[in-house]
């Protein structure tokens, strides 16, 4: 069974530019979340779709948007880029057969993003 | 708001060793969840162990198992016969029983197994 995949694994961007990132979630997995990492503020939450549908949102500017296909699959945007914005950003897929917090997240290898 | 604390940043272990890594969190919630996920320098976060609030038995995964102190809210993560391959970064993270929605890490304790 295929993991997680996520492209590109790598991106340089510039300031002001956008940026889609891809997400392809283990087939039957129907929830997708996304989460940036950077050394200083560690993981942090961005959203997390199922079917179609934004169903959790964290503290991020309006610059980060997503959305899900109806294959699963989710892409990410971050518009208006910032040199804070550097940082690896994780796509994880869960089943959601269970409605708990149980369910166990399926991580993919990121995208790093780099913002000059 | 729930917050996940792991107090050491870095660690080292001598290979065949048992290391112990540690995780408070703070939550008012009484059903949730409990997760040590670990990140080899490759980056793919794998789940390591899971554990559910309501048990009080603390789980175990071949040569990891935890310390779930619930009253304590404490969760601690041990590595027995440590193995060059547990090099990584390890991260605890809760999610709340009812959520469908986000998991909560720590801060992440580095852990290089020594030869």
């Amino acid at each position: 069974k295929a993991g997680v995949t996520q492209t590109p694994r790598y991106l340089i961007k510039t300031r002001g530019q956008q940026v889609t990132l891809s997400c392809s979630p283990i087939s039957g997995h129907r929830s997708v979340s996304w989460y940036q990492q950077t050394p200083g503020q560690g993981l942090q939450f961005l959203f997390e779709y199922f079917s179609e549908t934004q169903r959790n949102k964290g503290n991020f500017p309006g610059r980060f948007s997503g959305r899900q296909f109806s294959n699963s699959r989710s892409e990410m945007n971050v518009s208006t880029l910032e040199l804070g914005d550097s940082a690896l950003y994780l796509c994880a897929s869960s089943q959601l057969w269970e409605a708990s917090g149980a369910n166990v997240l399926t991580f993919g290898a990121g995208s790093r993003l780099t913002v000059l | 708001a729930q917050t996940v604390t792991q107090s050491q940043p870095e660690m080292s272990v001598q290979e065949a060793e048992t290391v112990t890594l540690s995780c408070t969190y703070d939550t008012s919630e009484n059903n949730y969840y409990l997760f040590w996920y670990k990140q080899p320098p490759s980056r793919q976060m794998i789940l390591v162990i899971r554990q559910e609030a309501y048990k009080q038995q603390n789980a175990t995964e071949n040569r990891f198992s935890v310390n779930f102190q619930k009253a304590a809210k404490s969760f601690s993560l041990k590595i027995s016969d440590s193995q060059l391959g547990d090099t990584a970064m390890y991260f605890c993270a809760f999610r709340e029983g009812g959520s469908q929605g986000n998991l909560i890490f720590g801060k992440g304790t580095k852990l290089s197994v020594k030869p």
